[in-house]
């Protein structure tokens, strides 16, 4: 049972534009909501969090969404920059608070 | 300094054979996890520790044994390897409960 999808497995942007990556989710005990990025070869790492009270969070140049009535969140980058280029995974914590469940991931890839 | 270390980062080895990978973190952090990422790419919890006590152990056959000797390190050690636990396995860490988990770089096992 997937109760974190990442439907896009890939997604390809110019450089300066937006990247908007998207997550959608079952579970509505899910209160905490957080995206990692991951470049080949390493873990991922902690970019941007959310708190299921709040809809909007934002730290520079990533923002990301919450929209919980559609059980929906994105992560908005911009501009986008080579750099960028990974995978990104959205994962939710219950409200138990035990663990995180990790979506499949998106493929960013930002073309120069 | 790595933070969250884990070796070997790469283990091939023959099916039956017994295995360990090791994660030390240097963080402070009080909890720790094992995840699993098979060929499909989902990012799936196998446990944590909090404190040296196993808080969750998510449906993992028992062949795959924690240890925990102390809160900064979490061994994983399997035994009797079969050719479906072929994955990246992944070390992580937080300071108290899931949330912001800093990772490994990941063991990449291959079964043959």
């Amino acid at each position: 049972d997937q109760q974190v999808k990442q439907n896009s497995p890939s997604l390809s942007v110019q450089e300066g534009r937006i990247s908007i990556l998207n997550c959608d989710y079952t579970n509505s005990m899910f209160d905490y909501f957080l995206w990692y990025k991951k470049y080949p070869a390493e873990g991922p790492t902690f970019l941007i969090s959310i708190s299921s009270i709040k809809d909007k969070n934002e730290d520079g140049r990533f923002t990301v969404f919450l929209n919980k009535s559609a059980k929906h969140l994105s992560l908005h980058i911009v501009p986008s920059q080579p750099g960028d280029s990974a995978v990104y995974f959205c994962a939710a914590r219950g409200s138990s608070g035990d663990k995180l469940t990790f979506g499949t991931g998106t493929r960013l890839a930002v073309r120069p | 300094d790595t933070a969250v270390s884990q070796t070997p980062k790469y283990l091939v080895t023959q099916m039956g054979n017994d295995k360990s990978i090791k994660c030390e973190q240097n963080l402070g952090h009080d909890t720790m996890y094992w995840y699993k990422q098979d060929s499909k790419k989902f990012l799936k919890i196998m446990f944590s520790y909090n404190n040296k006590e196993l808080i969750i152990n998510e449906t993992v056959p028992n062949r795959f044994s924690p240890k925990s000797p102390d809160k900064a390190h979490l061994n994983l050690h399997i035994n009797s390897l079969e050719l479906g636990d072929s994955a990246v396995y992944f070390c992580a860490s937080s300071r108290q409960g899931p949330g912001k988990l800093f990772f490994g770089s990941g063991t990449q096992l291959s079964v043959l």
